[in-house]
C-alpha cells in the first residue's frame, strides 16, 4: 500500500529564512513520482515541483528544490529565501507509474511566513 | 491561470439531488483527474481518464461517476447527494499520464444542504 506522511501540521518561519517541509512516503513500486503543490488561502492548487524515482538529480524550480533521499524514502521541499507570499498550505503527493496512476496526497503542512 | 476550466464555481443543492461538474483540460492535455477536498478527508484522488478511457480509480463512491468525451472535456456526476459530499472538487489535467506536472482548475465548491 502507498502512503504519504507530512509530520508538520503547521510551521512558522521568519521572512527571508529557508524552510524545509518534510515528506516521507512508502511504496512498493520501483517507478513512481513525487509532487509538491501549494494551496494559498484563495483555494487554487499550484504545482511547485516534480521528482521521478529514477531522476538522478534533485529537482529544482527557482526558489524551490526537492531534497530526494530515495533510500530513506523522503522527499522534502526546501524553499529558499522565504517570502510573505509563501504563506499557504503545502501538499506532498505520490503517484505510481505502474499499472495505474493512483495518486495520494499527504495531509499538508500549513506554512506561515512572519514579517 | 492554469488553462483548466471548471464550471460551475459554486453549487448549492439539497440532499438526494444529482449534480454534474464540468471540466475542460488545457489544450493538448489528454489526461484528466478528479479530486475531492474536504476538511475531514483532506485531498482525495477520485478518478483519472486518459484520452477518453478510464485509467485509474481512487476513492470514488459508487454514487459518483465520470466520463471523458471525445473533445477531452470531462464531467463528474454526483448522485443521491449527502451532507458529507460537501467539498471542493478539483479537476486537473496533464499532457501525459502519471508523470510530471498536473495543472489544476479553480475547483467547484459543492454545498449540500
Amino acid at each position: 500500500a502507498q502512503k504519504i506522511t507530512q509530520t508538520q501540521p503547521g510551521m512558522f518561519v521568519q521572512e527571508k529564512e529557508a524552510v524545509t517541509l518534510d515528506c516521507t512516503y512508502d511504496t512498493s513500486d520501483q517507478s513512481y513520482g513525487l509532487f509538491w503543490y501549494k494551496q494559498p488561502s484563495s483555494g487554487e492548487m499550484i504545482f511547485l515541483i516534480y521528482q521521478g524515482s529514477y531522476d538522478e538529480q534533485n529537482a529544482t524550480e527557482g526558489r524551490y528544490s526537492l531534497n530526494f533521499q530515495k533510500a530513506r524514502k523522503s522527499a522534502n521541499l526546501v524553499i529558499s529565501a522565504s517570502q510573505l507570499g509563501d504563506s499557504a498550505m503545502y501538499f506532498c503527493a505520490l503517484v505510481s507509474m505502474n499499472r495505474d496512476d493512483k495518486i495520494i496526497f499527504g495531509k499538508g503542512t500549513r506554512l506561515h511566513i512572519l514579517p | 491561470d492554469s488553462g483548466v476550466t471548471q464550471t460551475p464555481k459554486h453549487l448549492i443543492t439539497a440532499t438526494g439531488q444529482r449534480v454534474t461538474l464540468r471540466c475542460s483540460p488545457r489544450s493538448g492535455d489528454l489526461s484528466v483527474y478528479w479530486y475531492q477536498q474536504s476538511l475531514d478527508q483532506g485531498l482525495q484522488f477520485l478518478i483519472q481518464y486518459y484520452n477518453g478511457e478510464e485509467r485509474a480509480k481512487g476513492n470514488i463512491l459508487e454514487r459518483f461517476s465520470a466520463q471523458q468525451f471525445p473533445d477531452l472535456h470531462s464531467e463528474l456526476n454526483l448522485s443521491s447527494l449527502e451532507l458529507g459530499d460537501s467539498a471542493l472538487y478539483f479537476c486537473a489535467s496533464s499532457e501525459r499520464t502519471g508523470r510530471g506536472e498536473q495543472f489544476f482548475g479553480p475547483g467547484t465548491r459543492l454545498t449540500v444542504l
